[in-house]
């Protein structure tokens, strides 16, 4: 069965230090990935995914995400990070075929310090 | 395009009671998923269906039902409601590989 774990619940960095939010998964075979990510009381909004191809994947605001296939990891990361950035970050995975399910992970709740 | 249309944004139940959260889209998207969320656990999905008239179990289906009659509804049904259900409700579709999955506005449910 595929599942998602990240390991990190909370982070907290400076603005301007250089974030990585880490996601592991556990799928037979490749899956899809995501990263969405939810400010305080909104919806969530998609960051980047990942189907196959460049194993590096830019996304919105500055993110870009690695697909490392021996390490079942596709961690988050972004160079410099903004306060506007705070918010909780999900990663999520879908079993490419047709096998339905799209499971989140728990989350990471991400804090920047001025 | 509205994209994926959640009804209601909030609502009060007291225990023994039951309701529909409503959820629409209108991307003509096969896969169709209901997620509740509670602080600290992440989404957890309830349960999700591929087309019409395909519907499955997912993480925590116990106390909900659903159905999907139409490419475009996926209702989700709370029958006898108990205060373990209050969360947050998120509805989403997803059109399939090389696009994303797009998420309602979230049901906040308070059971009491």
């Amino acid at each position: 069965a595929q599942s998602v774990t990240q390991p990190d619940i909370h982070i907290t960095v400076s603005e301007g230090a250089s974030l990585e939010l880490r996601c592991n998964y556990s799928y037979g075979a490749t899956p899809y990935l995501f990263w969405y990510v939810q400010s305080p009381g909104q919806g969530l909004q998609l960051l980047l995914k990942y189907f196959s191809g460049d194993t590096l994947v830019q996304g919105i605001k500055g993110f870009e995400a690695e697909f490392k296939r021996s390490q079942s990891s596709f961690n988050l990361r972004k160079p410099s990070v903004h306060w506007s950035d705070a918010a909780e970050y999900f990663c999520a995975v879908h079993g490419s075929g047709n096998t339905g399910k799209l499971i989140f992970g728990q989350g990471t709740t991400l804090q920047v310090k001025p | 395009n509205a994209g994926v249309t959640q009804t209601p944004k909030f609502r009060i139940l007291k225990i023994g009671q039951s309701m529909t959260l409503q959820c629409t889209q209108d991307m003509n998207h096969n896969y169709m998923y209901w997620y509740r969320q509670d602080p600290g656990m992440g989404l957890k999905l309830i349960y999700y269906s591929v087309g019409a008239g395909i519907t499955d179990k997912g993480e925590v289906p116990n106390g909900y039902n659903v159905s999907r009659s139409t490419t475009e509804d996926f209702p989700l049904r709370l029958e006898l409601a108990a205060p373990s259900q209050t969360s947050v409700y998120f509805c989403a579709s997803w059109g399939g590989q090389g696009t994303e999955a797009f998420f309602g506005q979230g049901t906040r449910l308070t059971v009491v």
